[in-house]
C-alpha cells in the first residue's frame, strides 16, 4: 500500500461547483499534512497546511481526521483558474522528507 | 529573489552517459531534496539532505548519487543513464521548523535515449 493515496480523478466540474478531494495516509505516526497545487509542467507550490481543527483559506477548506488517517480538501465556487493537479503531502516527522501522493487532477470548465 | 535554481532545464542523453544535475538555493535552508516525477506516478523522493554534510536515501535512490557540496548546493548525479531515468527532476529546499513549505526549482527535463 502506498504511504499516501489519492483518487487521481480527473474531476471535471463547471464553474461555481463545489468539489472535494480525499487523501489517506498509512503511517499513523505522521505529524504534518499539506495540500500542494501543481499547474501543468510547472513546479508544485504549497496551497495550504492541514490542521487537526480544520482550516480555511478563502474558498478552500482543509480537514484532517487522524483517527481515520484521512485528509480532505474542499473547493467552493470553483474558478477556471483552479484547474490544476492537487497533491496531498505528508510529513512522517520533523526533519524527514515530505511524501507526496500521486495527485488529483481538477478541470473547471465554463 | 532566485529561490531554488536548477540546471540544466533540458537534457538529452544516450544510454550509459553520465551527467550531474545542479541545484542551488539562496534562502539559507538546511534541508534539500531531489524528486522525480513521471506520468501517473506523482513525485517520488530520490535523495534528501537534512543538513549540510548529511544525505539519506529516499524511495527511489538506485542509479543516482548525490553530493551536498555546501549549505547552498545539492547535486544529483547519474553515473550511467538508463531510459528508465527519463523523467522530470525537481530540486527543493525547506527551512527550519515544520512549516512544510517546500520551495521547488522549475524542474529539469531529462530524456535518455
Amino acid at each position: 500500500r502506498k504511504e499516501v493515496e489519492q483518487d487521481p480523478g480527473p474531476f471535471n466540474v463547471p464553474e461555481g461547483a463545489t468539489v472535494a478531494f480525499n487523501c489517506t495516509y498509512s503511517n499513523s505516526a505522521s505529524q504534518s499534512f499539506f495540500w500542494y497545487r501543481q499547474d501543468c509542467r510547472k513546479e508544485p507550490k504549497l496551497l495550504m497546511s492541514v490542521y487537526s481543527s480544520g482550516n480555511e483559506d478563502g474558498r478552500f477548506t482543509a480537514q484532517l481526521n487522524r483517527a481515520s488517517q484521512y485528509i480532505s480538501l474542499l473547493i467552493r465556487d470553483s474558478k477556471l483558474s483552479d484547474s490544476a493537479t492537487y497533491l496531498c503531502v505528508v510529513n512522517r516527522k520533523a526533519g524527514t522528507a515530505l511524501i507526496f501522493g500521486k495527485g488529483t487532477t481538477l478541470s473547471v470548465s465554463s | 529573489n532566485a529561490g531554488v535554481t536548477q540546471t540544466p532545464k533540458f537534457q538529452v542523453l544516450k544510454t550509459g552517459q553520465s551527467m550531474t544535475l545542479q541545484c542551488a538555493q539562496d534562502m539559507n535552508h538546511n534541508s534539500m531534496y531531489w524528486y522525480r516525477q513521471d506520468p501517473g506516478m506523482g513525485l517520488r523522493l530520490i535523495y534528501y539532505s537534512a543538513s549540510e554534510g548529511t544525505t539519506d536515501k529516499g524511495e527511489v535512490p538506485n542509479g543516482y548519487n548525490v553530493s551536498r557540496l555546501n549549505k547552498r548546493e545539492f547535486s544529483l548525479r547519474l553515473e550511467s543513464a538508463a531510459p528508465s531515468q527519463t523523467s522530470v527532476y525537481f530540486c527543493a529546499s525547506r527551512g527550519t521548523g515544520d512549516t512544510g513549505e517546500l520551495f521547488f526549482g522549475e524542474g529539469s527535463r531529462l530524456t535518455v535515449l
